[in-house]
């Protein structure tokens, strides 16, 4: 069965730096890419990048370029986002979302909460 | 960027009644929509793929249809458990997800 299970809930101050992390099981991990999307309170979807984890490449969207860092290890199948330079706009639910033809699979969402 | 627009934002429809949401997109996306579903405190759930290919697992009254640029997501047959929220997703440039409609039991 295919699992993705995140970390727990983080509060970050501004300015500061969190790291979530997305640990895989099911499958093998470097077979597919791992996606992040955001879901600010109360607000829709946003999707912030994808990284291969059999190359550690990765792709983001313009917006994300300058706040997420998406990486890979490959020894514990663990997929991670980085999120810095922290202000109020990034208090929000991130997940984690294996993709083959579309999102089928997700982590449970890990919120982060910016605050001094 | 490719935009998404859902309507309706807000539905309310009771049960055994069929509902349509739609989900248009600014440009061609070549069919390459999903559909998913949110219940309040979940992840999303992957309900359609490819606009019209029902994901593993999913009950048969969820379908999907469209082209161009307007798609469709419908519920033969409202069930309580379909109370959540529907988003779409386009696939064709970068990901582009739909502000969601929000479904109620009437």
């Amino acid at each position: 069965e295919v699992q993705l299970q995140q970390s727990g809930p983080e509060v970050g101050r501004p300015g500061s730096s969190v790291k979530i992390s997305c640990k895989a099981s099911g499958y093998t991990f470097t077979d597919y890419v791992m996606n992040w999307v955001k879901q600010s309170p109360g607000q829709g979807l946003e999707w912030i990048g994808w990284i291969d984890p059999e190359y550690g490449s990765t792709d983001y969207a313009e917006k994300f370029k300058k706040k997420a860092t998406l990486t890979a290890d490959t020894s514990s199948s663990t997929a991670y986002i980085q999120l810095s330079s922290l202000t109020s706009e990034d208090t929000a639910t991130y997940f984690c979302a294996r993709f083959n033809y579309a999102f089928a699979y997700w982590g449970q969402g890990t919120l982060v909460t910016v605050s001094s | 960027d490719i935009q998404m627009t859902q309507s309706p934002s807000f539905l309310s429809a009771s049960v055994g009644e069929r509902v349509t949401l739609s989900c248009k997109a600014s440009q061609n996306i070549n069919k390459y929509l999903d559909w998913y579903q949110q219940k309040l405190g979940e992840a999303p759930k992957l309900l359609i793929y490819n606009t019209n290919n029902l994901h593993t697992g999913i009950p048969s009254r969820f379908s999907g249809s469209g082209s161009g640029t307007d798609y469709t997501l419908t519920i033969s047959s409202l069930q309580p458990e379909d109370v959540a929220t529907y988003f779409c997703l386009q696939r064709n440039s970068w990901y582009t997800f739909g502000a969601g409609t929000k479904l109620e039991l009437k």
